[in-house]
C-alpha cells in the first residue's frame, strides 16, 4: 500500500467551477500536511500548509484535514486556466524529521 | 533572498562519466534533500542531511553519494552516470525543527540526460 495516494486523474474542470483534490495517508502519527503545485517543467511550489483537524482558507485555496479518516484534500474555488497543473500531497513521515513523503499528483485541467 | 538554487540547469553525460550536481540555499534551514522525479514515478527521496555534519539514505540512493558541505550547500554526485539516471533531479531545504517547519522549499532542478 503506498504510504500516500492521490488520484492520478487528470481532472478536468470548467473556468469558474470548484475543483476538489484528495489524499489518504496510511501513518497515524503524521501531523503535518502540504500542497505543492507544479507546472509542467517547472518545481514544486508550496501553497497550503495544514496541521489541524478542520479547514484552512488562503484565498481561493481551502485545505482539510481529517486525521481520523487520514484524509487531507485541497479545494480551489472559481477555478482559473492558470491553476492547470499537477497538485503534489504531502504528509511528514514520523520521527523522521523533516523528511516529507510525496504522492504522485493529480492533474488538474481547468477548460476556459 | 534566491531561495535554492541549483546548478547546472541541464547537462548531458556518457555512460560511465561523473558529475556533480549544486545546491545551495540562503533561508538559514537545518535541512536539506535531494530528489528525483521521473515520469509516473513522483517525486522520490535519494539522500537527506537533517543537520550540517549528517546525511542519510533515502528511498532511491544507489548510485549517487552526497555531501553537506556547510548549511548551505549540499551536493549530489554521480560517480559512473546510467542511462536510467536519466531524470529531473529538485534539491529541496526546511527549517524543520518542528512539526510547523517541516515546509520544504524546492529549487529549480536540473535535467539531466544520460546516453
Amino acid at each position: 500500500q503506498k504510504e500516500v495516494e492521490q488520484n492520478s486523474g487528470p481532472l478536468s474542470v470548467p473556468e469558474g467551477a470548484i475543483a476538489s483534490l484528495n489524499c489518504t495517508y496510511s501513518d497515524r502519527g503524521s501531523q503535518s500536511f502540504f500542497w505543492y503545485r507544479q507546472y509542467s517543467g517547472k518545481s514544486p511550489e508550496l501553497i497550503m500548509s495544514i496541521y489541524s483537524n478542520g479547514d484552512k482558507e488562503d484565498g481561493r485555496f481551502t485545505a482539510q484535514l481529517n486525521k481520523a479518516s487520514q484524509y487531507v484534500s485541497l479545494l480551489i474555488r472559481d477555478s482559473q486556466p492558470s491553476d492547470s497543473a499537477t497538485y503534489l500531497c504531502a504528509v511528514n513521515a514520523p520521527n523522521q524529521g523533516g523528511k516529507l513523503i510525496f504522492g504522485q499528483g493529480t492533474e488538474l485541467s481547468v477548460k476556459p | 533572498n534566491a531561495g535554492v538554487t541549483q546548478t547546472p540547469k541541464f547537462q548531458v553525460l556518457k555512460t560511465g562519466q561523473s558529475m556533480t550536481l549544486q545546491c545551495a540555499q540562503d533561508m538559514n534551514h537545518n535541512s536539506m534533500y535531494w530528489y528525483r522525479q521521473d515520469p509516473g514515478m513522483g517525486l522520490r527521496l535519494i539522500y537527506y542531511s537533517a543537520s550540517e555534519g549528517t546525511t542519510d539514505k533515502g528511498e532511491v540512493p544507489n548510485g549517487y553519494n552526497v555531501s553537506r558541505l556547510n548549511k548551505r550547500e549540499f551536493s549530489l554526485r554521480l560517480e559512473s552516470a546510467a542511462p536510467s539516471q536519466t531524470s529531473v533531479y529538485f534539491c529541496a531545504s526546511s527549517e524543520a525543527l518542528t512539526g510547523a517547519n517541516y515546509e520544504q522549499y524546492f529549487g529549480p532542478g536540473t535535467r539531466l540526460t544520460v546516453t
